[in-house]
């Protein structure tokens, strides 16, 4: 299965500043997904990501927040824009292969 | 959105003691996957269940899938401090390489005390 690479881990950030996450995978995949995981809560998708195409956003979630880029297959970005304290979450990307679904190790992030 | 109902919330048992968690829906799912998650990490897939009625085995670990593709189980025989974790079932509505997304049950969250 695809191993991905996410960073950073962890970060805690100032009110109203912005952070991108990086996700990098060993393979090309055709889509990728962005999840947000709050505090004791399940998965919940942010966005699809398309190489060449923009991204596909759930319900709740817009562009302005949460800008992807997707500038090849094996990578994508996520950013969380003028953070809030809501914005206190664990974000994971997700793809998908033939061998199923694998989870980067996640971003946890704390906005104070 | 496809909803994933899942119980119980939360469980705590010995070791040695065996138990059972629910995944429930109103939809049909092509597939059904099983993870489970540690502190710090993500998500890490314990198995794909496919066809109706399908039962696999990994080790103390039973999942099987309902007949009408609408529910799942998860079965752990004599649960190890080491089955500590949030479980956490999921639903595609198409093939794991056809690019859906997967909806996510609430999760249970298991603790195994010695």
């Amino acid at each position: 299965s695809a191993v991905i690479s996410q960073k950073p881990s962890r970060d805690i950030c100032q009110r109203g500043t912005s952070l991108t996450i990086q996700c990098q995978v060993d393979s090309q995949v055709t889509m990728m997904f962005w999840y947000r995981q709050q505090p004791g809560q399940s998965l919940t998708l942010i966005a699809t990501a398309n190489q060449g195409s923009e991204a596909t956003y759930e319900s709740g979630f817009v562009i302005d927040k949460f800008p992807i880029s997707r500038p090849n297959l094996t990578f994508s970005t996520l950013t969380v824009s003028n953070m809030s304290p809501e914005d206190s979450s664990i974000y994971l990307c997700s793809v998908s292969s033939n061998y199923g679904y694998t989870f980067g190790s996640g971003t946890r992030l704390t906005v104070v | 959105t496809q909803l994933l109902e899942q119980s119980p919330q939360f469980l705590s048992i010995q070791e040695g003691e065996n138990l059972t968690v629910y995944c429930n829906s109103s939809s049909v799912f092509s597939s059904l996957q099983w993870y489970r998650q540690e502190p710090g990490e993500g998500p890490v897939l314990l198995v794909t269940v496919v066809t109706g009625g399908e039962v696999k085995k990994l080790k103390r670990l039973t999942f099987q899938f309902g007949d009408a593709r609408k529910d799942s189980s998860l079965h752990i025989t004599a649960a190890q401090p080491g089955d500590t974790g949030l479980y956490l079932c999921a639903g595609a509505s198409g093939g794991s390489n056809s690019g859906y997304a997967l909806n996510f049950g609430k999760g249970t969250s298991l603790l195994v005390t010695p």
